[in-house]
């Protein structure tokens, strides 16, 4: 069973203090880890795929690593603008391989 | 239009009573997929529909929910005799390749 564990469960940060979130996974033949934001009372909003270990991905202030166990979603500089819920999820190459097993979500608040 | 919709935004109900959830997914996406959301939990899974293959219901909690989706695009996710433990966000997703699109989701109270 996929299985996505997402740490710290909540993060503070003043602004302009970078920091990282991290999705530690087990998955069965990953055929890729997703990030996602969500914010209040919104879908969440696609960030990045992962397709194997090394890759790397950049979005203005945000930078998503892979390895073989973890994601790490680096944050450079944040705004209070960037304050959200991070969910990360994987897709696995098992049985009903379509579906994505999400981590519980990071809330990120970025204090001015 | 330009993303998945769902409607309503927010429904409240009582106990027992039925509700019927829409998705209105990308045009032309042929992956749909229904998720809930519940306070403090991570998404769950709960049915996929593929083009014109038979569905994967393997993440509904219970025979009191079900879904369909009618000539490929909108989805309706039906709850008959809601209880309490089914307030949730219920969440839409449509995909074309590797990733899913969501839409902003139901948020269904059940008193």
């Amino acid at each position: 069973e996929d299985q996505v564990t997402q740490s710290p469960e909540a993060l503070r940060l003043q602004e302009g203090e970078s920091s990282s979130l991290n999705c530690s996974y087990t998955v069965s033949g990953l055929r890729g880890l997703f990030w996602y934001r969500q914010d209040p009372g919104k879908g969440p909003e696609f960030l990045f795929t992962l397709y194997s270990a090394g890759e790397e991905k950049e979005k203005e202030r945000l930078k998503a690593t892979l390895t073989k166990k973890e994601s790490f979603l680096h944050i450079t500089a944040p705004k209070p603008e960037d304050s959200a819920t991070y969910l990360c999820a994987v897709q696995g190459a098992g049985a009903g391989s379509y579906q994505l097993t999400f981590g519980k979500g990071t809330k990120l608040s970025v204090i001015p | 239009g330009a993303g998945v919709s769902q409607s309503p935004s927010n429904k409240v109900t009582e106990k027992g009573k039925d509700v019927e959830l829409r998705c209105d997914p990308i045009s032309g996406h042929t992956a749909l997929y229904w998720y809930r959301q519940s306070l403090g939990q991570g998404l769950e899974f709960l049915i996929y529909f593929q083009g014109n293959s038979a569905p994967d219901k393997s993440g509904l909690p219970s025979d009191r929910f079900s879904a369909e989706r009618t000539g490929g695009s909108v989805s309706t996710l039906t709850i008959q005799r809601t209880q309490q433990e089914d307030s949730a966000v219920y969440l839409c997703a449509s995909s074309l390749s590797t990733f899913q699109f969501f839409g902003p989701g139901t948020r269904l109270t059940v008193l």
